[in-house]
């Protein structure tokens, strides 16, 4: 099993471009979830998916979009990038409403913003 | 909202033990969390504990609860080199699902 896999893993960006990172699990999990780490902040949640055909926003949605494509995919889109989105991006899928809550991570994706 | 709040760095000697602190708001966690990072890599679940516990201990890790004070720690006995990496408490959110709430993380050092 890869566990959770995510693509590109680095990517630089203009300010104005657009672009989507892709996530995928393959462990059959029901969740899943997009987060940023920023330096002295810790993770915070952007969107996540409680299951297929499913997203809602988490704590600093503004400026991404989500789509959760089938139970394996979930994709987080820059639709117009700007310098504040520079970060390291990470998906994470987890055990459908398990307890303890165990989220496996993917390796991350670095996105610079010029 | 929830705040999760970590000292964000800690040197230790080789051999001597580490202890990591994290202060939380949410009383009705069912679950508590310790997530590492080492440099490069996504974060991977290390251990946890159930909120009706004060104290779990696995092999060379020990977590203290102190749900009155809203203080969780993790000690590391005998730390090596390789736990060097960023370490991260993290709570449920009361109502929300699956949905965790993560701490600022401490960057551990381990120098020999």
């Amino acid at each position: 099993n890869a566990g959770v896999t995510q693509t590109p893993k680095f990517q630089v960006l203009k300010t104005g471009q657009s672009m989507t990172l892709q996530c995928a699990q393959d462990m059959n999990h029901n969740s899943m979830y997009w987060y940023r780490q920023d330096p002295g902040m810790g993770l915070r949640l952007i969107y996540y998916s409680a299951s297929e055909g499913t997203t809602d926003k988490g704590e600093v949605p503004n400026g991404y979009n989500v789509s959760r494509l089938n139970k394996r995919e979930f994709s987080l889109r820059l639709e117009s990038a700007a310098p504040s989105q520079t970060s390291v991006y990470f998906c994470a899928s987890s055990f459908p409403m398990g307890q303890p809550e165990t989220q496996y991570f993917g390796p991350g994706t670095r996105l610079l913003v010029l | 909202g929830e705040d999760v709040e970590q000292s964000l760095f800690l040197s230790v000697r080789e051999g001597d033990s580490s202890v990591i602190n994290c202060t939380y708001t949410d009383s009705s966690s069912t679950y508590l969390y310790w997530y590492k990072q080492e440099p490069g890599a996504g974060l991977q679940l290390l251990t946890y504990i159930f909120s009706n516990m004060d104290m779990k201990q696995d092999q060379r890790l020990t977590v203290l609860l102190n749900k009155k004070d809203k203080h969780l720690s993790l000690r590391i006995a005998d730390t090596q080199t390789g736990d060097s990496a960023i370490y991260f408490c993290a709570e449920g959110i009361t109502g929300g699902g699956n949905k965790l709430t993560f701490g600022t993380g401490t960057q551990l050092k381990v120098e020999l």
